[in-house]
């Protein structure tokens, strides 16, 4: 089973200032395999990033995933205040198929 | 658009079994799509239980295979999940949802129910 290790659990910033969350996995996860979601208080998970940088349909461009292998990130370049919220990544793979990492929470410092 | 609105019992007995239902609504469980269940505990993550194609193929996550059947019904346009004996840790929102996108091809949820609270309590 591939774990997928979020980090900072917290992170304080505010709004106008760069974001960035980090997904570590356990083994080496192809790109294709690699998602975002945020989720805010009582709602459903939103898709945002899928491929590990391609932007689901009608994400702002302020979203921007990158990386590879076992290191993912998810980038807001300036936060506005519908973006705090908590952040999930997700990776397919093998028995169990879906995994998710336990999430970032991005809170207005 | 495609919508996936869950239904079932907020309230189930411990050590019974959990019954929810997802509805499909404009758009196929036919399509090129595999259609998953997922749980929140309150307060905590997101856990993947499992998944079904509309030829009846499914994936369980191992942790829950042994109490987990995830079924479809191609006439009614949905699908269900059951698991068994549960406990209060069963407690959590269940969501449905959809993956791999519009074309079946996205490893990813595109779609996602509201979710549905159910408590496990006697």
């Amino acid at each position: 089973e591939i774990v997928l290790t979020q980090s900072p659990g917290t992170l304080s910033l505010s709004p106008g200032e760069r974001a960035t969350l980090s997904c570590r996995a356990s083994q080496s996860v192809s790109s294709s395999y690699l998602a975002w979601y945020q989720q805010k208080p009582g709602q459903a998970p939103r898709l945002l990033i899928y491929g590990a940088s391609s932007r689901a349909t009608g994400i702002p461009d302020r979203f921007s995933g990158s990386g590879s292998g076992t290191d993912f990130t998810l980038t807001i370049s300036r936060l506005e205040p519908e973006d705090f919220a908590v952040y999930y990544c997700q990776q397919y793979g093998s028995s169990p198929q879906w995994t998710f990492g336990q999430g970032t929470k991005v809170e207005i410092k | 658009q495609v919508q996936l609105q869950e239904s079932g019992p907020g309230l189930v007995k411990p050590s019974g079994t959990l019954s929810l239902t997802c509805a499909v609504s404009g758009g196929s469980i036919s399509s090129s799509n595999w259609w998953s269940w997922v749980r929140q505990p309150p307060g905590k993550g997101l856990e993947w239980i499992g998944e079904i194609y509309h030829s009846g193929s499914t994936n369980y996550n191992p942790s829950l295979k042994s109490r987990v059947t995830i079924s479809v019904d191609k006439s009614k346009n949905q699908f269900s999940l059951k698991l068994s004996s549960v406990t209060a840790a069963d407690t959590a929102v269940y969501y449905c949802a959809r993956d791999g996108g519009i074309t079946g091809t996205t490893y990813a949820f595109d779609i996602w129910g509201q979710g549905t609270m159910v408590t496990v309590s006697s």
